[in-house]
């Protein structure tokens, strides 16, 4: 069965720096990954999506990298901000489903401060 | 702005209530998801709809009843919960494809509180 793990568990960083979350894959045999942003109570924003034939996406400030045969993306926030604070999850869809199951870390949890 | 749309966006019943949570998308999309999502831990996988029909149910009690009456709606059916069923339940929707290479859209979730 996938498994998917988030490092670190939380983050707590002063506004400017950029930063590096991490999410690393048990299982290389996947469609896509997948980057969401959380904030409390609230559903899930999709920021990047990388096929499993991609080894980056960019979108603004985020930059997602996938090395599918190492198991590992990572998640690139340049500049961060006091409105940058959520919880980052990743997710994978693995190529035992032919529906598009999601096999989700448990996020990491960001702060930046003023 | 989501562009899948859940509602309520609260709830709060007693064990003994039936209600129901709503979703619906727009989009087009053919493949719909729920998802229950305690506190500080990732989604978990309920069941999967694809073109109507029930694809996946991830052995969840019979308490929760789903149903999707058309491409756009999905409901999930509430009855006789217990107090541990109290979370945010998400809903998201896709494009299904051989290989399921869609990413999923996820509306802003039901926040379920049972007393």
């Amino acid at each position: 069965k996938q498994e998917v793990t988030q490092i670190p568990a939380a983050l707590s960083v002063p506004e400017g720096e950029n930063l590096v979350l991490n999410c690393s894959f048990t299982d290389s045999a996947i469609y896509n990954l997948q980057w969401f942003r959380q904030d409390p109570g609230k559903g899930l924003t999709s920021l990047l999506l990388i096929q499993s034939s991609q080894r980056e996406q960019t979108s603004g400030r985020l930059n997602a990298s996938l090395d599918k045969s190492s198991g590992r993306s990572t998640l690139y926030i340049a500049a961060s901000q006091p409105g940058d604070s959520a919880t980052y999850l990743c997710a994978v869809s693995d190529r035992g489903s032919t529906l598009g199951r999601l096999y989700f870390g448990r996020g990491t949890q960001l702060t930046v401060w003023p | 702005d989501t562009e899948v749309t859940q509602t309520p966006k609260h709830l709060v019943m007693g064990m003994t209530n039936k209600k129901s949570l709503k979703c619906e998308q727009h989009m087009g999309h053919r493949a719909m998801y729920w998802y229950k999502q305690k506190a500080k831990k990732p989604p978990e996988l309920m069941f999967v709809y694809s073109y109507e029909k029930l694809s996946i149910n991830e052995s969840v009690p019979s308490r929760f009843s789903p149903e999707c009456p058309n491409s756009s709606l999905l409901n999930l059916h509430l009855h006789a919960l217990q107090p541990e069923d109290s979370a945010l339940y998400l809903c998201a929707s896709s494009r299904p494809g051989l290989n399921s290479n869609q990413p999923q859209h996820f509306g802003d979730g039901t926040r379920l509180s049972i007393l």
